[in-house]
């Protein structure tokens, strides 16, 4: 079962304007998600976080929403630029000392000028 | 090192062959994963290495799949007998502590079967 979920496999956004990313998770054991952005050939970047304990965290252009009752994260760029057009992968943790993540199947974003 | 290395970058090799993919994680970093990405999804958690020891393997597919960190420094990920199922890029990542995030991933090996 798949339990993070990232239903659109690619989005298009103008440049200039805002993206908005989603991501829906079932486990409600989870209290750390990640984001993160991967490039062709090359490996997962982390973008930004939040704690369950958070209901929303901002970096710059980076804005990620956390509505725990909804068990839906989001994503928020903005203003969008083309060096952003990559794929995106939502991340989730549990609590404990693994701490492994459990990755949502990305969504392709693409920045068209 | 700067970041997480991992080699090689491809590999190609034949049914029933064995392999071994090298990671060198972020010097200092205790915390070791293993992970296996296919093609169109996200990655899939295969194993987690505290220092030296091998905390949690319940993510290896099969007893094909074995993985070492013998000195608490670099790993290596051994898949014996290859099959055409095994293809796939495998992401090696660390973190400075145990539970620490965010986890700094390498670029990964791209793994073929023919």
């Amino acid at each position: 079962d798949q339990q993070v979920k990232q239903n659109s496999p690619s989005l298009s956004v103008q440049e200039g304007r805002i993206s908005i990313l989603n991501c829906d998770y079932t486990n409600s054991m989870f209290d750390y998600f990640l984001w993160y952005k991967k490039y062709p050939a090359e490996g997962p970047t982390f973008l930004i976080s939040i704690s369950s304990i958070k209901d929303k965290n901002e970096d710059g252009r980076f804005t990620v929403f956390l509505n725990k009752s909804a068990k839906h994260l989001s994503l928020h760029i903005v203003p969008s630029q083309p060096g952003d057009s990559a794929v995106y992968f939502c991340a989730a943790s549990a609590g404990g000392g693994a701490q492994k993540l459990v990755f949502g199947q990305g969504t392709r974003l693409t920045i068209n000028p | 090192g700067a970041g997480v290395s991992q080699s090689p970058r491809y590999k190609v090799a034949k049914r029933g062959q064995d392999v071994a993919l090298r990671c060198d994680p972020i010097s200092g970093h205790v915390s070791l994963f293993w992970y296996q990405q296919a093609l169109g999804q996200g990655p899939e958690f295969l194993t987690y290495f505290q220092n030296e020891a091998q905390l949690d393997k319940s993510g290896l597919p099969s007893d094909r799949f074995f993985a070492e960190r013998p000195e608490g420094s670099v790993s290596t990920l051994k898949i014996q007998r290859t099959q055409q199922e095994d293809s796939a890029v495998y992401l090696c990542a660390s973190s400075l502590r145990e539970g620490d995030q965010p986890q700094h991933f390498g670029d990964g090996t791209r793994l073929s079967i023919l």
